[in-house]
């Protein structure tokens, strides 16, 4: 059974960096994306990027220019990087298994961690 | 575009059938997959891909496509249905937006 886990700073001051990362247990690394996706108070899903075991990576284009995904593959682990945080940052975030198939018309993310709070508040 | 559009709120009688609806250019090229989601809980995955359903989740969810839309079907609706639905797909830039989210009733 994959079991995600994930942990970082739940409090941040405005234009600092949130950093999150992400572990995998109980399953393969490689042959999936590993994706990030936030959830503010009260509002809907974001998808905010992925990567694979390569370091392959796909950002949401309203958030590419502030975010960083990263792989070690020596630990399974993905880290999040988000610079200069705003109060609109604030959100629950999620890290989540999206499994890879070449050339397929679907996607779909089956394994999710169980969130992290994070709060931007000077 | 890549956005996906949902209806805000639907409301179904217990035991009756209901229609999630999701709306966007990139369905037309990519199925979307659906996320069942309760207050304080992460998302659980419901359908993928043509109208693939995981390991655990009950048969009365379904899902089809047409054109630019995609549907979720719950039929025979239960209590422990009330939940969040989020439709998901991707686009040819490799973006993967989410839909806004219905808030599903069971009166």
């Amino acid at each position: 059974q994959v079991q995600l886990q994930q942990w970082g700073a739940g409090l941040l001051k405005p234009s600092e960096t949130l950093s999150l990362t992400c572990a995998v247990y109980g399953g393969s690394f490689s042959g999936y994306y590993w994706s990030w996706i936030r959830q503010p108070p009260g509002k809907g899903l974001e998808w905010i990027g992925e990567i694979n075991h390569s370091g392959s990576t796909n950002y949401n284009p309203s958030l590419k220019s502030r975010v960083t995904i990263s792989v070690d593959t020596s630990k399974n682990q993905f880290s999040l990087k988000l610079s200069s945080v705003t109060a609109a940052d604030t959100a629950v975030y999620y890290c989540a298994r999206a499994p890879t198939k070449l050339g397929a018309h679907y996607y779909y993310m089956d394994v999710w961690g169980k969130g992290t709070t994070v709060t931007v508040s000077s | 575009s890549s956005e996906l559009t949902q209806d805000p709120a639907v409301s179904v009688a217990l035991g009756q059938t209901v229609r999630i609806t999701c709306q966007g250019d990139s369905l037309r090229s990519y199925y979307a997959s659906w996320y069942q989601q309760k207050p304080g809980q992460a998302p659980v995955l419901v359908i993928y891909g043509k109208n693939n359903r995981p390991s655990g989740i009950p048969d009365r969810f379904s899902g089809s496509s047409s054109g630019n839309t995609a549907s979720l079907t719950i039929t025979g609706a239960q209590a422990e249905d009330e939940a969040d639905y989020y439709c998901n797909s991707r686009d040819s830039s490799g973006n993967h937006p989410f839909g806004g989210g219905t808030k599903l009733t069971v009166l």
